[in-house]
């Protein structure tokens, strides 16, 4: 199975401020049709999942552009701009690329 | 708008079996995939299995193989999953979520509320 990492697992941020989650995985996501196939979602507390980034570094219906996704291969990174209180959760990357889909151990921003 | 309602909590025994539904709404149910992943507590997300509303076809992750049954009744938009043999390791929310497909498989996008499994002796 492809192994997900992240980095860091817990992230203090300040409202205002940006911050950025990165993931590695153990090997290259980028399929031959030239998309990677990393998700990205969030689980804000007592919530499901919710997917923000599809494809390395587009955005999902609804998610505000403050958001992005970036990367390429075995090296992404998640990016706020600047971080709203409504941001806090726990982070995960997922890839897609090959069965099983396997996820990131989860990064978890709240507010300093 | 899209929404997947997942049934109610369940208190098992070990060596039994859970069967957990998923009704989905908002989009045409056959055009897209449901996908299975558990969170035990404490661990992170766990891919179980997906399945393709149009057709039924399967595809399990190797660790439940043997113990895990995803269907679907299209009639009904509903989507099942069926764990057997549970033990205590299996306590864990089960969330069923919507599969966009693109070129090589499918990939959650909307999810359920999840359901709590408590297995128990």
């Amino acid at each position: 199975d492809i192994v997900m990492t992240q980095s860091p697992l817990s992230l203090p941020v300040t409202p205002g401020e940006p911050a950025s989650i990165s993931c590695r995985s153990s090997q290259s996501l980028l399929h031959t049709s030239g998309y990677n196939h990393l998700d990205w979602y969030l689980q804000k507390p007592g919530q499901s999942p919710k997917l923000l980034i599809y494809m390395g570094s587009n955005r999902a219906s609804g998610v505000p552009d403050r958001f992005s996704g970036g990367g390429s291969g075995t090296d992404f990174t998640l990016k706020i701009s600047r971080v709203e209180a409504e941001d806090v959760g726990v982070y995960y990357c997922m890839q897609a690329l090959q069965a099983p889909p396997t996820f990131g151990p989860g990064t978890k921003v709240d507010i300093k | 708008q899209v929404q997947l309602v997942q049934s109610g909590a369940e208190v098992k025994k070990p060596g039994a079996s859970v069967k957990v539904s998923c009704k989905a709404s908002g989009y045409t149910f056959s055009t897209y995939a449901i996908h299975w992943v558990r969170q035990a507590p404490g661990q992170r997300l766990e891919w179980m299995g997906w399945i393709n509303a149009a057709n039924g076809n399967t595809k399990y992750s190797q660790k439940f193989q043997d113990r895990v049954s995803i269907t679907r009744d299209t009639s009904a938009s509903t989507a099942y999953m069926e764990l057997s043999s549970l033990r205590s390791e299996d306590t864990a929310i089960y969330y069923c979520a919507r599969g966009y497909y693109y070129a090589s498989g499918s990939s959650p996008d909307y999810w359920g509320q999840g359901t709590l499994v408590t297995v128990s002796s």
